[in-house]
């Protein structure tokens, strides 16, 4: 069984500011994560995706996000918002079965808003 | 290059009747799924099809079928119309089926917006 769980309904900045967008999960084997961003009325889009290569990961837009297995967290990151940052982003995972593969399914965090003001 | 597109953008449906949402994608995608997004519940997964004439279920099936004839289409049904399922659906393709060991990134339309009275 896998879940996800992002922490914050509704984040807030100013423009210029850091952005940390927070996501733990769970996952009985080594999980693929991925960061997707929605802007109103468009369908999601890929930010960036962890695999198992390197724990800090880096995407589209300034985006990065580091995966700690420890803390069982995939936290999303950018150093700077742009106005054009505000949208809602999902944190999703994919995880093993017990044969080492898993199969045709995702699962998706409930979503953070992020407000960017001027 | 379309990419994937659904149809239509916005339904109305009374309770009771039946339509189909279409999606087709131009990438040669082996995998494709349906969503229903809800406010608050992030996206739910309703069917999804890992190649021509293979379907299988997701979290929320009830309700829905599915079939895929083609690799480029996929299309949903609801054959009852009910309030409940009044969601945002949207259609995803990838290149390949997620897996722990490779994971394609999933590409979406836009959604349709469907409201049941």
């Amino acid at each position: 069984a896998q879940s996800v769980t992002q922490l914050d309904s509704h984040v807030s900045v100013s423009e210029g500011t850091p952005v940390l967008l927070r996501c733990n999960y769970s996952s009985s084997y080594s999980p693929s994560l991925f960061w997707y961003v929605q802007h109103p009325n468009k369908g999601l889009q890929l930010l960036l995706k962890y695999t198992s290569a390197a724990t800090l990961v880096k995407g589209i837009n300034g985006f990065e996000a580091e995966f700690k297995k420890s803390e069982t967290s995939f936290h999303l990151t950018k150093p700077s918002a742009h106005m054009s940052d505000a949208a809602e982003y999902f944190c999703v995972v994919s995880g093993a079965n017990a044969g080492g593969t898993s199969y045709g399914k995702l699962t998706f965090g409930q979503g953070t808003i992020l407000t960017v003001h001027p | 290059n379309a990419g994937v597109t659904q149809t239509p953008k916005f339904q109305v449906l009374k309770t009771g009747q039946s339509m189909t949402l279409q999606c087709a994608q131009d990438m040669n995608h082996e995998y494709m799924s349906w969503y229903r997004q809800d406010p608050g519940m992030g996206l739910r997964l309703i069917h999804y099809s890992v190649g021509a004439g293979i379907t299988d279920q997701g979290e929320v099936p009830n309700g829905y079928n599915v079939s895929r004839s083609t690799t480029e289409d996929f299309p949903l049904r609801l054959l009852s119309a009910a309030p409940s399922q009044t969601s945002v659906y949207f259609c995803a393709s990838s290149y390949s089926a997620p897996r722990s060991s490779y994971n394609s990134p999933l590409h979406f339309g836009n959604g349709t917006r469907l409201t049941v009275t």
